[in-house]
């Protein structure tokens, strides 16, 4: 079964506009952690923002916020004013348990994000 | 303060000859973590080390991979006998935390091998 399901392949979203990159997990871990990673052209990963589950309020960072719905298992990346330089594909993971205790990162397949001018 | 390095940043190998990936991890991490990145696919978990031992390994093939983590010197992540299926990029991520918390993994900037 899919942990983490990014339903869009792509985006499309003009400059300035804000957008929104959808992600869905699936746990039975009552303690889990959300992450958003931004991977351009270049290829490298790059840290984005991170949500706990037992955190209350939706987590910030600059143009980048993340729509926690904890009920609906959602993690919904929002980008404010969007800028050329978005233009990426964009990964939601989950930090999962494994057998031995410690965490690893589960990923979504991606969604492409295209902003024009 | 550097990242993560990871090298070489482009491998090329020929069917059946060995590739070996080097990671060395931010100042004061300890704890490594490798993924591969298929081809329009997302990264998915290799193995994950403290020095000198492997934590877990459950994402790693069964032949032909193996993973370091010495006393001194980076990580290695070994490929024997390469294939063309082997042909991904291989990320390395290191954290100060190894068992949860809010400390993000810090990334690489990957490894790009093409087998031909």
């Amino acid at each position: 079964a899919q942990k983490i399901t990014q339903t869009q392949p792509g985006m499309f979203v003009q400059e300035k506009e804000a957008v929104t990159l959808d992600c869905t997990y699936d746990t039975s871990d009552p303690s889990y952690g959300l992450f958003w990673y931004k991977q351009p052209s270049s290829g490298e990963m790059i840290f984005l923002i991170y949500q706990g589950s037992y955190d209350q309020q939706n987590a910030t960072e600059g143009r980048y916020s993340l729509n926690f719905q904890k009920a609906r298992k959602s993690a919904n990346l929002v980008i404010s004013a969007s800028q050329l330089g978005d233009s990426a594909m964009y990964f939601c993971a989950m930090r999962e348990r494994m057998n031995t205790g410690f965490q690893k990162l589960v990923f979504g397949t991606g969604t492409r994000l295209l902003v024009s001018p | 303060n550097a990242g993560v390095m990871q090298n070489p940043r482009h491998l090329v190998r020929r069917r059946g000859q060995e590739a070996r990936l080097r990671c060395s991890p931010m100042k004061g991490h300890s704890h490594v973590y490798w993924y591969r990145q298929l081809p329009e696919e997302g990264l998915k978990f290799m193995v994950y080390l403290q020095k000198e031992n492997i934590i877990d390994e459950s994402g790693m093939p069964k032949e032909r991979f193996s993973a370091e983590f010495p006393k001194e010197g980076p990580s290695i992540l070994r490929i024997q006998q390469v294939v063309r299926g082997d042909s991904a990029a291989y990320f390395c991520a290191s954290s100060p935390l190894g068992t949860g918390g809010t400390y993000e993994q810090y990334f690489g900037p990957g490894t790009r091998l093409t087998v031909t």
